[in-house]
């Protein structure tokens, strides 16, 4: 069955820090790539997604991921976090069956420190 | 442009009785989305609709669970007879349809069910 895994489910880091969440998902076939994020007292919001093309992505706030076809991965970056994006980050990818379907990771909950 | 409305935004309810949830697109989305999110999980999709017809319901417990748009706009989901474990935020979600699987979704504010 098709999966994604998220590696951390909690991060602290201090303003600054470099920031990289990990996305794995388990799916041989195409694949669509989106890396969502829920402020506090917000909505799910798409940061980035990738669908073809140049593996590196850039999204809004800073935020990059760069897909690795051979690793089934699809990592986050920020070079340097801001207390602002203290947030809860979901990996999600569309896989066609048929049509596309969405499978959504667990989520990793950053918390940045003043 | 308007956003993806729900409501209620809040329920609590007792094991055994029914609850019905309700959620508006944004305007020309084709596709609309019923997740279930417990805590500390990710959204689990559980009945896609593209305009009035659904496209995936494989993780829908369709024993309780029911759900229609009608018109291809409004949506309702439904939980009846409710249990314990159906405490979560439902999320609803639209989006475009392209060929390519590259739309992304815009979710709504979510209804936090608690079943006591």
């Amino acid at each position: 069955a098709q999966s994604v895994s998220q590696h951390n489910h909690h991060v602290i880091l201090s303003e600054a820090a470099s920031l990289e969440l990990g996305c794995n998902y388990s799916y041989g076939g195409t694949v669509n790539l989106f890396w969502y994020v829920q402020y506090p007292g917000q909505h799910l919001q798409l940061l980035l997604k990738y669908f073809s093309g140049d593996p590196l992505v850039k999204g809004i706030k800073g935020f990059e991921a760069e897909f690795i076809k051979s690793k089934f991965s699809f990592n986050l970056r920020k070079p340097s976090v801001q207390w602002s994006d203290t947030a809860e980050y979901f990996c999600a990818v569309n896989v066609r069956t048929g049509g596309f379907k969405t499978i959504f990771g667990a989520g990793t909950r950053l918390f940045v420190k003043a | 442009e308007a956003g993806v409305a729900q409501s209620p935004r809040y329920k609590i309810i007792e094991k055994r009785q029914s609850v019905a949830f309700w959620c508006n697109p944004i305007s020309g989305h084709a596709t609309l989305y019923w997740y279930q999110q417990i805590l500390g999980q990710g959204p689990k999709l559980l009945i896609q609709f593209q305009n009035n017809g659904v496209v995936d319901d494989s993780q829908l417990p369709k024993d309780r669970f029911s759900a229609e748009r009608l018109k291809g706009v409004d949506s309702t989901l439904k939980i009846q007879p409710a249990k314990l474990e159906d405490s979560a935020v439902y999320l609803c979600a639209s989006s475009r349809i392209t060929g390519t699987g590259s739309y992304e979704q815009y979710f709504g504010p979510g209804t936090r069910l608690t079943v006591t």
